[in-house]
This record gives C-alpha cells, structure tokens and sequence, in this order.
C-alpha cells in the first residue's frame, strides 16, 4: 500500500462546477496536509495546508481532513480552465521527518 | 513569481560531465531542500539542509553531491550522472526544516543528461 494514494485522473470537470480531489493516506499518526498545484512543465505551489479534522476554506478552495478516515480532499467551486494542472497532495509522516507526496491527480477543466 | 530561484532553467550534460545546479532564497528560511521529479510522477526528496547543516540524504548515489554555503544559497553538484538522472530538480526553502512547514518551490532545473 502507498503511503499516499491519489487517483490520477484525469478528472474532467466542467467550468462552473465543482471540483472534487480526493486523498488517503496510510500512516494514523500523520499531523499535516498540504495541497500543491502544479502546472505542466513548472514547479508544485501550495494551494492549502490543513492540520485539524474539518473543513478550511479560502477563497474558491476548501480542504477537509478525516483523521479517522485517513482522509483528506480539496474541493475547488466555480472550476475555472485556469485551475487545470495537476493537484499533489503531501503528508507529513508520524516521525515527522520529511513530507510524502502522492502521486497527484490530474484535474481538466472543460469549457 | 517565486521568491526562490534556480539557474540554470535547462542543462544538458554528457556522462563525463560536471556541472552545478544553483539556488537562492531570500525569505530568511533555514532549511533549503533538494527534489527530483520525473514526468508525471511526484517529487522525490534527495537532501535537506537545516541550519547549513545536512539533515536528510535519502540514499542519493554519490554523484549527486549537495553543498550549502550558507543559509541563502544551496549547490547541487553534478559528476558522471546517467541518463536515468534526466528529470526535473526542484529546489524549495521553508522556514526551519520542521516538516509541518509549508514548502516554497523554484522553477526548476529540467537536466537531460546524454
């Protein structure tokens, strides 16, 4: 088992509407979420960070953890095309030594 | 636009080659980070520096060799790669190496070794 799963798409969506990524991971003691975006052929930016059960919102983005779940996921609303590229989600382990990347999902936003 | 800068943007080098990759940041973080990133995958960490001093290497081969002059600056050096190696390095900064830190990417280095 990966120690962080994504499907990797791609998921299309279409403009307007919104978009669903979805993120598990397999160590019950990690602490820390990130959310990066990364466009074809630059570097990852980070979108969110969420560190508690919930929700977070900003702006057109949402990220929401289930630490029982071992499940976290960003919600972007009123998809633009500018939000296709690929979404990397990123966990800290429980002996917080470095951050684990997933192997991201790759979201196309129809017109 | 980033606040962390990599040169060059492209390198092409043969085998037999040495070359550098260079980084700079001037956000005052403490810890400055090396990734590999092949296409279509997620980056792979290679070394973190924390304080100038290196705190991870996860098992890179020995012709990758990293250097932190000081906290501003990180080199890559680069000597007899493969072609294997061709990928796109990422370096990134945060503020103290603790890894609930956000991380602050450049633009990379695409390395195509031939």
């Amino acid at each position: 088992q990966k120690e962080v799963e994504q499907n990797s798409g791609p998921l299309s969506v279409p403009e307007g509407a919104i978009a669903s990524l979805n993120c598990t991971y397999s160590d019950r003691g990690s602490q820390s979420f990130f959310w990066y975006r990364q466009y074809s052929g630059k570097s990852p930016e980070l979108i969110m960070s969420i560190y508690s059960n919930g929700d977070k919102e900003d702006g057109r983005f949402t990220a929401q953890l289930n630490k029982a779940s071992q499940y976290v996921s960003l919600l972007i609303r009123d998809s633009q095309p500018s939000d296709s590229a690929t979404y990397l989600c990123a966990v800290t382990g429980s002996s917080a030594s470095k951050i684990i990347f997933g192997s991201g999902t790759r979201l196309s936003i129809r017109p | 636009d980033t606040e962390v800068t990599q040169t060059p943007k492209h390198l092409v080098m043969g085998m037999t080659n040495k070359k550098s990759l260079k980084c700079e940041q001037h956000m005052g973080h403490r810890a400055m980070y090396w990734y590999k990133q092949k296409a279509k995958k997620p980056p792979e960490l290679m070394f973190v520096y924390s304080y100038e001093k290196l705190s991870i290497n996860e098992s890179v081969p020995s012709r990758f060799s990293p250097e932190c002059p000081n906290s501003s600056l990180l080199n890559l050096h680069l000597h007899a790669l493969q072609p294997e190696d061709s990928a796109l390095y990422l370096c990134a900064s945060s503020q103290a190496g603790q890894s609930n830190e956000k991380l602050f990417f450049g633009s990379g280095t695409q390395l195509s070794v031939l």
